[in-house]
């Protein structure tokens, strides 16, 4: 099963509008983190939040928000007052605390359009 | 600088052809990752290392080895690149001596800036 699924393989929002991006998690680990990842055209991994399973409250870091609902297992990306530059890939990834490897799994991504 | 370099940055190459990616990282972080990138699939974990003498197969390591040389350097090798191993190629770091906490305001996983490889 996947453990990372995001719906939306392509969005397209209007500049200075709000957009969100999807995404839902499977695990049976109590105790685990979820990150988004903005991937421009130009290749780099450009980490944007983090929400651990623990957090009382949604993280946000300026213009991004993460809009976490545990019981739904979904940690939807929301960025408001969308910019040009906005236009990327967004990848939602997950580490599990058991996972011996402490990788990040990521799901298949959403390439997010904004136009002018 | 940039704390996580990758080289190449691009390369193509032939079928049956050995190529290495290398990975080198002044971060001072001891665990290093090899992650692939295929169109609609994400990133998977091809490698990870948690120091130097500790080397872990990762989702989809068949085709591929790896080295650490260094806390600092992790490369990885195609010992006979084939066509499908075309895809961008990620080196990571993370420093897990917080790893138990889970909480952070601090990148988890830092990239490198990827290697595109074609193989024909």
């Amino acid at each position: 099963a996947q453990k990372i699924t995001q719906t939306q393989p392509g969005m397209f929002v209007q500049e200075k509008e709000a957009v969100t991006l999807d995404c839902t998690y499977d695990t049976s680990d109590p105790s685990y983190g979820l990150f988004w990842y903005k991937q421009p055209s130009s290749g780099e991994m450009i980490f944007l939040i983090y929400q651990g399973s623990y957090d009382q409250q949604n993280a946000t870091e300026g213009r991004y928000s993460l809009n976490f609902q545990k019981a739904r297992k979904s940690a939807n990306l929301v960025i408001s007052a969308s910019q040009l530059g906005d236009s990327a890939m967004y990848f939602c990834a997950m580490r599990e605390a058991s996972g011996s490897a402490r990788q990040l799994t990521f799901g298949s991504g959403t390439q997010l359009t904004v136009l002018p | 600088d940039a704390d996580v370099t990758q080289t190449p940055r691009n390369r193509i190459t032939k079928t049956g052809k050995r190529i290495m990616l290398e990975c080198s990282q002044t971060k001072g972080h001891d665990r290093m990752y090899w992650y692939r990138q295929d169109p609609g699939l994400g990133l998977r974990l091809i490698y990870y290392s948690f120091d130097v003498k500790d080397i872990n197969k990762g989702e989809i390591s068949d085709g591929y080895s790896v080295s650490r040389q260094a806390q600092a350097k992790f490369s990885l090798s195609l010992e006979s690149a084939i066509p499908n191993q075309t895809a961008l190629y990620f080196c990571a770091t993370s420093d897990d001596r917080l790893a138990g906490r889970l909480r952070s305001s601090y990148n988890e996983q830092f990239f490198g800036p990827g290697t595109r490889l074609t193989v024909l």
